[in-house]
């Protein structure tokens, strides 16, 4: 079966520094992947999305890349901020509807 | 702003008591999709509706009903909510595509307590 992995569950880092979020993934092969911002208590919010045949998306301080061979997209905050703070869900797309990770909680320490 | 409400933000029912959730959305989108979830878990999807067309996950109990009854507006209708359906239950919406490549727009979820 399908199967996602965000490589923790929770990660601190100080403030200023890059944070690198993975998810990974089994048993798919996706054409996009997406990724969310869960603040506690809110639904997920849409940041980014990477098609199988880009390696990289950047938007403002984030920047996405997605490496189909393999099986694993990395998320980097850089600067990241206190603000930053906040669980970051991967979903991938394909001929199914998204299928979403657990998440990685992300604090920045200031 | 366009945008994905859902009502109420807290509810409370009693073991048994059939209990409905609301959604609605100013996106005009066709997809509308009920996911469950638990603390720390990732959202599962339950069911989704593209236009009038109604999809049932494989997995999803058959205690969980919905309805569509425009483009605006889903109910999730839990029949016979047991402890185990304590959740936080999130409404989205895709502007036309179940699958591929367009985000889903989230509303902020029904906290659902079983007492």
């Amino acid at each position: 079966s399908q199967k996602i992995e965000q490589n923790s569950e929770a990660l601190n880092i100080q403030e200023g520094k890059t944070a690198t979020l993975t998810c990974n993934y089994t048993n798919y092969s996706p054409a996009y992947l997406q990724w969310y911002r869960q603040d506690p208590g809110r639904g997920p919010v849409f940041l980014l999305l990477i098609r199988e045949n880009e390696k990289e998306k950047r938007k403002e301080r984030l920047k996405v890349t997605f490496d189909t061979t393999l099986k694993q997209s990395l998320f980097h905050i850089t600067a990241s901020q206190p603000a930053d703070s906040a669980t970051y869900l991967c979903a991938l797309a394909g001929n199914t509807p998204l299928v979403f990770g657990k998440g990685t909680r992300l604090s920045v320490i200031a | 702003d366009a945008m994905v409400i859902q009502n109420p933000r807290y509810q409370v029912t009693q073991f048994g008591k059939p209990v409905t959730l609301s959604c609605s959305q100013t996106l005009n989108h066709n997809v509308m999709y009920w996911y469950q979830q638990k603390s720390s878990q990732a959202p599962k999807l339950l069911f989704h509706y593209y236009d009038k067309d109604f999809n049932n996950e494989a997995d999803t109990p058959d205690n969980f009903q919905s309805r569509r009854p425009n483009t605006s507006f889903c109910f999730l209708d839990i029949r016979s909510p047991g402890l185990g359906d304590a959740a936080m239950y999130l409404c989205a919406t895709s502007r036309d595509s179940v699958t591929v490549n367009q985000p889903q727009h989230f509303g902020d979820g029904t906290r659902l307590s079983i007492l």
